[in-house]
């Protein structure tokens, strides 16, 4: 079965400090892993994909199949990341399907 | 370009009813699929559809349908409404299916009292 679980439902870190969002996953094949956000009173949006292998607004992720992990990680974290953030899966059946974690609620303190 | 519209926003429904709601994907992205979004069971896929084609459906029971038209706009219903069905329903769009970008709506929030 596919899983995804993001043992975190809430984060807090100052601006400034590293943050790093936690994501496993449970897929017996090659997955496909996401990471999407929501910013307040937006919509979910990509951030970022782990075939890319970009940075985007700072945050990386790494797909680490030994350890079945994609965690999110920003080395400085600034203001405007405080959001909702989604890991999400894709198993053969396509990206369309994706299957999230419960989410992590990321709040940056001044 | 517009993004994804999804109508009604905002829906309240008594329990037996059914419901229609209503996504328009984003120009040119002909794969459209559903999630519901609830507190306790977070996003969960519903369906997907490419080509007015179901190509994947998710383990929701059969009174949740859906269907695509011509012009890539797609509908699902939910027959039967129970309390439980209360929730978010998110439409995404893409260009295609495999591998794209999901792009999402603000979503339809239905509430059955």
């Amino acid at each position: 079965a596919q899983r995804v679980t993001q043992p975190e439902k809430l984060l807090s870190v100052f601006k400034g400090a590293p943050v790093e969002l936690k994501c496993n996953y449970s897929y017996s094949g090659s997955p496909e892993l996401f990471w999407y956000v929501q910013y307040s009173r937006q919509r979910l949006q990509l951030l970022l994909r782990h075939i890319s292998r970009e940075s985007i607004k700072g945050f990386t992720a790494d797909l680490n199949k030994g350890e079945t992990s994609f965690h999110l990680k920003k080395p400085f974290a600034q203001e405007e990341d405080s959001a909702m953030y989604y890991c999400a899966l894709s198993g053969y059946q396509g990206a369309q399907k994706l299957v999230f974690g419960q989410g992590t609620r990321l709040t940056i303190n001044p | 370009k517009a993004g994804v519209t999804q109508t009604p926003r905002y829906l309240i429904k008594t329990r037996g009813q059914q419901v229609t709601l209503s996504c328009s994907p984003i120009s040119g992205h002909r794969s459209v699929s559903w999630y519901q979004q609830t507190p306790g069971q977070g996003l969960q896929f519903l369906f997907e559809y490419f080509s007015e084609t179901q190509r994947n459906k998710g383990n929701f029971p059969g009174r949740f349908s859906g269907r695509q038209f011509s012009n890539s706009r797609s509908e699902m219903n939910v027959s039967t409404l129970e309390l439980g069905d209360s929730a978010l329903y998110l439409c995404a769009s893409s260009r295609d299916t495999g591998g794209g970008e999901l792009f999402f709506g603000e979503g339809s929030r239905l509430t059955v009292l």
